[in-house]
């Protein structure tokens, strides 16, 4: 089941902050986030396991809220090197019978000057 | 470490030719994937691996094999091409444990069947 992605795209100036959802209809194990710049393989940004977690890496940071299966990811004071498409990839687990990641359809974010 | 390697990394084919296309990791990862990518959609299972000797479907497998006799290798086969199989095809591999599982991707292979 591919989680849902929202909203699917975001224009930001220098600074300004953004915040992206996925969600599922599937109870979640684990919710991972990644980032595609034009042209290349995306790139691992963090992943969350069930538990409620939130992590951060510099300015970019997730939660993971289990009961509502939706992970949303937090951009802080974004700068042009953070335009790109981002996706959420969710794993169901033993509970739905898979850890291969299901991923969404991707937010682009484009940050101007 | 290399990573995640994938060739080549452009290909034009015309309707009916077959092709392989290579993937190699060198970090000892038991699973591999197969993603396509078209524009606006999202990355798409084709095909994954969960150790050598052991294959199985994903989402679109239809018109693509796949083998893995190594850990390390996992090809990708197209047999007679189709218009609808240009694409962006992105192998990666992760291994699994108890803190999650990250998906290191190789740089992709853009294919264009005319």
């Amino acid at each position: 089941q591919q989680p849902v992605q929202s909203p699917q795209a975001v224009i930001l100036r220098e600074g300004e902050d953004a915040v992206i959802n996925c969600s599922s209809s599937k109870a979640l194990y684990s919710v991972h986030w990644y980032r595609q710049k034009h042209g290349e393989a995306p790139v691992f940004l963090m992943i969350l396991l069930k538990g409620g977690e939130q992590k951060g890496h510099e300015k970019i940071s997730a939660s993971f809220n289990e009961k509502k299966q939706q992970s949303s990811l937090y951009l802080t004071a974004s700068q042009l090197s953070y335009s790109g498409t981002y996706f959420c990839g969710t794993e169901m687990g033993a509970s739905g019978g898979s850890y291969i990641p299901t991923f969404g359809r991707g937010t682009s974010l484009i940050v101007h000057p | 470490n290399a990573g995640v390697t994938q060739t080549p990394k452009f290909r034009i084919l015309k309707i009916g030719q077959s092709m392989t296309l290579q993937c190699t990791q060198d970090m000892n990862h038991n699973y591999m994937y197969w993603y396509r990518q078209d524009p606006g959609m999202g990355l798409k299972l084709i095909y994954y691996s969960v150790g050598a000797g052991i294959t199985d479907k994903g989402e679109v497998p239809n018109g693509y094999n796949v083998s893995r006799s190594t850990t390390e290798d996992f090809p990708l086969r197209l047999e007679l091409a189709a218009p609808s199989q240009t694409s962006v095809y992105f192998c990666a591999s992760s291994s699994p444990g108890t803190s999650g599982d990250t998906q290191y991707f190789g740089p992709g292979t853009r294919l264009t069947v005319l």
